[in-house]
């Protein structure tokens, strides 16, 4: 169990451009979560897959925003035409549900900054 | 929906002397709680979490915390800090159901030890 990844885990990107993170789970976790987390605040919820479904999405996430999750596996989280307030700590968290109890297992997180 | 306020943005705390972080929950549905640890640029650890059962729950590293369903509370405490305990601790909350699985976080306190 090598647990949950994320790369990059710094990006600094000028205003406008796209960039995308990607996000390896847990193997064998069929969820898979991403937060945002801004200075001084604790990790806000953005969207969340179960095996490759995306089952729901925040408000948070403006039309910019956009994640997969093919074949099951790992998932990308993309941000188009980047702005300043984009600047956050995107995590990724992974578990395995047995029912409805479960626990979210969270990766190193990748810090982006916009210029 | 769901609400964790966390009124101790900052607790300083002699090494060896006890600490208690505050956590309290807003819901209309019951809930399961965690306490996440967060270190200097890393993601999130999990402490410990209340399912069911026992509402005293003992976690890693000395960490307890006690739910108390009528002062919608979940305090961590630990008898005797050390320094390596300097971090971010994040309070977070869940709903039971199918449907509900996202996390909602407090703001965090930070933990600072005094030698």
């Amino acid at each position: 169990d090598t647990g949950v990844s994320q790369n990059p885990r710094h990006k600094i990107t000028k205003r406008g451009q796209n960039v995308t993170f990607r996000c390896d789970p847990i193997s064998e976790h069929n969820r898979l979560y991403w937060y945002r987390q801004t200075l001084g605040q604790g990790p806000e919820f953005l969207t969340y897959f179960q095996n490759e479904a995306q089952l729901e999405k925040s408000r948070l996430l403006s039309d910019r925003f956009s994640a997969e999750r093919p074949k099951g596996s790992f998932s990308t989280l993309e941000i188009q035409r980047t702005e300043q307030g984009d600047s956050a700590m995107y995590l990724c968290a992974s578990s395995f549900t047995r029912g409805v109890s479960e626990t979210q297992y969270f990766g190193p997180g990748t810090r982006l900054l916009v210029l | 929906a769901q609400s964790v306020t966390q009124l101790d943005s900052q607790v300083p705390v002699f090494e060896e002397a006890p600490v208690e972080l505050r956590c309290n929950y807003s819901s209309s549905v019951s809930v399961y709680l965690f306490w996440y640890v967060q270190y200097p640029n890393q993601g999130l650890q999990l402490l410990l979490k209340y399912l069911s059962g026992s509402t005293l729950v003992k976690g890693i590293n000395g960490f307890e915390a006690e739910f108390n369903k009528s002062q919608t509370s979940f305090h961590l405490r630990k008898p005797s800090v050390h320094i390596s305990d300097t971090a971010e601790y994040f309070c977070a909350v869940r709903g039971l159901n199918f449907g509900n699985e996202k996390l909602t976080f407090g703001t965090g306190t930070r933990l600072t030890i005094i030698p």
